[in-house]
């Protein structure tokens, strides 16, 4: 069945920068895109992107641009995302989301990785 | 980009009863490109229904959802204890991809 295991929790000062993996299993890495979604405490789910693993094509939401870089691992079917110069409203729980591979239905969720950012 | 609003924001029932919750787009939705997700405290969004109206694969069919253009419905015909939680529903045709503010589901 299909598996996205993130990383773990972690804490950050304002103005550094986090990486967060995702490692997959379960299909074809190369086949489906994968998106990442993030939720700060009591707040809506906030989509950041998407990533072709196929072909590195990436696209980021106007509110992230600039600050965040998707990657993928291939030989270990593994995503990243990357967050720079962190700010006090990054703090969220941040979900890889793998879609349906027709459209960009998120249909397969990780468990989501916890980043606060304080001082 | 689409603006989701839902209501209401809180829905207070008791197991058995059925529950309707509302979502509302800016512009209009293509049918095929809508979905509901319920959460629970600690847990990842859980797929409930895509394309409007088609259930995700294990979902009970107590959950069924409706509607097209600007106007969507999620409905629970017999509340169970398990789905007390918060509902968004999320759009996925166009980017970026936007989701609701939720409904809250309580036991009363």
């Amino acid at each position: 069945q299909v598996q996205l295991v993130q990383s773990g929790a972690e804490v950050k000062n304002p103005g550094a920068s986090v990486k967060v993996s995702c490692k997959t299993s379960g299909y074809t890495f190369t086949t489906y895109a994968m998106h990442w979604v993030r939720q700060a405490p009591g707040q809506r789910p906030e989509w950041m992107g998407w990533i072709n693993p196929g072909n590195h094509n990436t696209e980021y939401s106007q509110k992230v641009q600039g600050r965040v870089t998707f990657t993928t691992d291939t030989s270990a079917t593994t995503a990243y995302l990357e967050l720079s110069s962190l700010r006090s409203e990054d703090t969220a729980v941040y979900y890889c989301v793998r879609d349906s591979g027709r459209d960009w239905l998120l249909e397969s969720w990780g468990r989501g990785t916890p980043v606060t950012v304080s001082s | 980009e689409i603006v989701l609003t839902q209501s209401p924001g809180t829905l207070s029932l008791s197991p058995g009863e059925r529950a309707t919750l509302s979502c509302r787009a800016s512009q209009s939705v293509s049918s095929t490109y809508l979905a509901w997700y319920q959460q629970k405290p600690g847990q990842a969004p859980r797929l409930l229904i895509y394309g409007a109206s088609t259930r995700a694969t294990g979902i009970p069919d107590r959950f069924s959802g409706s509607g097209s253009g600007t106007d969507f419905t999620l409905t629970v015909s017999r509340l169970e204890p398990e789905d007390f939680a918060v509902y968004y529903c999320h759009q996925y045709g166009n980017s970026p991809l936007t989701f609701g503010q939720g409904t809250k589901v309580e036991i009363k």
